[in-house]
C-alpha cells in the first residue's frame, strides 16, 4: 500500500508562489494523485487530478493560480499570486488496490 | 450541481451505535464508487470505507473493519455507514465523498463525538 509523505507547513508572502510537495513512497512512483484544500472550518474541496507525466485535469471552479507538476515520485502543486483565502491544509490522496490514502497535509500560511 | 448532505451524527455512548445517511444529488448516483472519510478534531483525514457502485464491493481501513458497515440505496442516491461498537477514537467528522477513482466531491460533514 502506498504511502504519502508532505511537509507539515509551508509559507509565502501574498502575491507571489509557493510549491507544495507530496512525495509517493518507493515502488509507488507511477501513482496518480489527487490535490485537496480545507480551508479553517470548512469541509476539503477537491483541487486536481495530478499524473507522474504531470498532466493534471482540475476540479470546476479551481482558479488558474493553481497547478500541478510531477518529478519521479514527487507530485507538486503549485500556487501562484498567494492570495490570503489560499491560506489552508492541503491535503494529496492516492489508492490502490481498493485502499484509499492521504498525505498528512501541508499547513500553508499566506504572510 | 453535485451534492452530497450528510446527516446522523451526534454523542453517543462507548460500545454505541450510530447509523450516518449520505444525500446525493446533482449527478447519477448508480455509476459512481462512494466512500466514507473522517477527520478526528486537529487531525488529518483518514479515509474509512469504500463501496462500489452496485455494492458488490466494499472495503474497510483495518481501525473500523468489523465494526463498521458501509451501504447503498440506489433508488433513493443514499449513502450509509453504520457504526458499531463505537470507541473514543471514533470522534471525528465524518465526510461523504464521491470517488471517481479520486475523491472529486465532498460533503459538508457530520460530528460524531463518543464519550460517556
Amino acid at each position: 500500500q502506498p504511502v504519502l509523505t508532505q511537509s507539515s507547513s509551508a509559507s509565502a508572502s501574498l502575491g507571489s508562489s509557493v510549491k507544495l510537495t507530496c512525495t509517493l513512497s518507493s515502488g509507488h512512483s507511477s501513482y496518480i494523485i489527487a490535490w485537496h484544500q480545507q480551508q479553517p472550518g470548512k469541509a476539503p474541496r477537491y483541487l486536481m487530478k495530478l499524473e507522474g507525466s504531470g498532466s493534471y485535469n482540475k476540479g470546476s471552479g479551481v482558479p488558474d493560480r493553481f497547478s500541478g507538476s510531477s518529478s519521479g515520485a514527487d507530485r507538486y502543486l503549485t500556487i501562484s499570486n498567494l492570495q490570503s483565502e489560499d491560506e489552508a491544509d492541503y491535503y494529496c490522496e492516492t489508492w490502490d488496490s481498493n485502499n484509499w490514502v492521504f498525505g498528512g497535509g501541508t499547513k500553508l500560511t499566506v504572510l | 450541481q453535485v451534492q452530497l448532505v450528510e446527516s446522523g451524527g451526534g454523542l453517543v455512548k462507548p460500545g454505541g451505535s450510530l447509523r450516518l445517511s449520505c444525500a446525493a444529488s446533482g449527478f447519477t448516483f448508480s455509476d459512481y464508487y462512494m466512500s466514507w472519510i473522517r477527520q478526528a478534531p486537529g487531525k488529518g483525514l483518514e479515509w474509512v470505507s469504500y463501496i462500489s457502485s452496485s455494492s458488490s464491493y466494499t472495503n474497510y481501513a483495518d481501525s473500523v473493519k468489523g465494526r463498521f458497515t458501509i451501504s447503498r440505496d440506489n433508488a433513493k442516491n443514499s449513502l450509509y455507514l453504520q457504526m458499531n461498537s463505537l470507541r473514543a477514537e471514533d470522534t471525528a467528522v465524518y465526510y461523504c465523498a464521491r470517488v471517481s477513482p479520486e475523491v472529486d466531491y465532498w460533503g459538508q460533514g457530520t460530528l460524531v463525538t463518543v464519550s460517556s
